[in-house]
């Protein structure tokens, strides 16, 4: 049983268009992040949020705790933005999605 | 530049030897985790140290020790008893363990081969 599932597992778009990434977990939490890993593995903090929406240039995430659902959304996408995006859950403890690895084609 | 460090990125061992990993942080944070990656899996945490001198087990901390004698580093010896050691393993550092306010910050990973 995983406690963060995210959708889609495999994403390929264009370049230029408008993408979500969904996660839904099933445990209390006080705050979701939205992480970064690029084929090298390194992984990078995108966000970090407990209520409503942040906005950092063309990456927006959103959440309702109520529904216990997150959205990470990249407008206008480009070939930069492949790589693999991982939610995850702070209960009482981390909990890790599995990724959902996004191509951007040219 | 602060941030967190690991060595080597790749590592070749021969089964049935122990291997350490070396995970450094000069962003002055308490909190100290390892975490195994492995393909299709979400990352699974193995030790986790609040503090100098005190580490707790994690989800999968069989086969595997830590040790955390200075608060810059948090080195994970994978021990010939890990049946499947073979894996990317990253090492994160935050300010608080379980604060709902903090974020965690990641190292590069090491990605084991056992052979």
């Amino acid at each position: 049983k995983n406690e963060v599932e995210q959708s889609p597992q495999n994403l390929t778009a264009q370049e230029g268009e408008f993408i979500t990434i969904n996660c839904s977990y099933s445990v209390g939490i006080s705050a979701l992040h939205w992480l970064q890993q690029h084929p090298g593995g390194g992984i990078v903090s995108l966000f970090m949020l407990s209520s409503g929406k942040k906005k950092h240039g063309r990456l927006i995430a959103t959440i309702n705790i109520q529904e216990k659902h997150s959205s990470l959304h990249i407008t206008a996408s480009h070939p930069r933005d492949s790589a693999v995006y991982i939610c995850a859950v702070i209960g009482n403890q981390f909990y890790f999605g599995t990724g959902t690895s996004l191509t951007v084609i040219p | 530049d602060g941030g967190i460090t690991q060595s080597p990125k790749y590592l070749f061992r021969k089964e049935g030897q122990n291997v350490t990993l070396s995970c450094e942080q000069n962003l002055n944070h308490d909190a100290m985790y390892w975490y195994r990656q492995d393909p299709g899996q979400g990352l699974r945490l193995i030790y986790y140290s609040q503090i100098v001198n005190d580490f707790q087990k994690g989800d999968i901390a069989e086969g595997y020790s830590v040790s955390r004698e200075k608060k810059e580093s948090f080195p994970l010896t994978v021990t010939s008893a890990q049946k499947n050691p073979t894996a990317f393993y990253l090492c994160a550092s935050s300010r608080e363990v379980g604060q709902g306010s903090d974020t965690q910050y990641f190292g590069p990973g090491t990605r084991l081969t056992v052979l």
